[in-house]
């Protein structure tokens, strides 16, 4: 059955450093892969899309790659702030036009 | 601004009885969602809707029904005959101009049992 995986622990870093979070995959070939934030008691906002074709997007402080090999996206945010903490989710995108969530990951920077 | 209103933001249930969740876009967006969250989960769909008059079941549609008489409204009710209601509720919507296009969100619906 198709599955996705993010660390369902909480990801605890510095401020300043460089946050990375993963998205594993199985039994999909998606066609591409968006990453959402969600903040406590919020509906989740899109953040970034990438494409199968792409090894790497950047917007600002954040760059996702997508390695379709790995069936393997991951999530860097760059210089991290305590505004960052919020949980994550990478949704691959499968056939019949639909988005399925990964479980996200908590990310707490502290100050 | 454009965006997605859910309502309420809270709601409680009695044993038998059916309540509706409303969600109300201004976007011009053609396909809305439903989703349910738990805690420690992804989003689960549970319903969708592509176009007006039209809507398909998701993976859990068990015990939830929905209506899209209009574009921009996309009500969910959660019957009796869902057991285990107690969830967050998140509705979306997305332009079908374009795949990729993403989703926007309402910022949700907590249902709790009395």
């Amino acid at each position: 059955s198709q599955k996705i995986e993010q660390n369902s622990e909480a990801l605890n870093i510095q401020e300043g450093k460089t946050a990375t979070l993963t998205c594993n995959y199985t039994n999909y070939s998606p066609a591409y892969l968006q990453w959402y934030r969600q903040d406590p008691g919020r509906g989740p906002v899109f953040l970034l899309l990438i494409r199968e074709n792409e090894k790497e997007k950047r917007k600002e402080r954040l760059k996702v790659t997508f390695d379709t090999t790995l069936k393997q996206s991951l999530f860097h945010i760059t210089a991290s702030q305590p505004a960052d903490s919020a949980t994550y989710l990478c949704a691959p995108y499968n056939a019949g036009n639909m988005l399925t969530f990964g479980g996200g990951t908590r990310l707490m920077v502290k100050p | 601004d454009g965006g997605i209103t859910q309502s309420p933001k809270y709601l409680f249930r009695k044993e038998g009885q059916n309540v509706t969740l409303s969600c109300e876009q201004n976007l011009n967006h053609d396909a809305m969602y439903w989703y349910r969250q738990d805690p420690g989960q992804g989003l689960r769909l549970i319903y969708y809707s592509q176009i007006v008059n039209d809507f398909q079941k998701g993976d859990i549609a068990e015990g939830y029904s929905v209506s899209r008489e209009k574009k921009e409204s996309f009500p969910l009710t959660v019957t009796s005959a869902q057991k285990n209601p107690t969830a967050f509720y998140l509705c979306a919507s997305r332009a079908r101009t374009g795949l990729n296009q993403p989703q926007h969100f309402g910022d949700g619906t907590r249902l709790s049992i009395l």
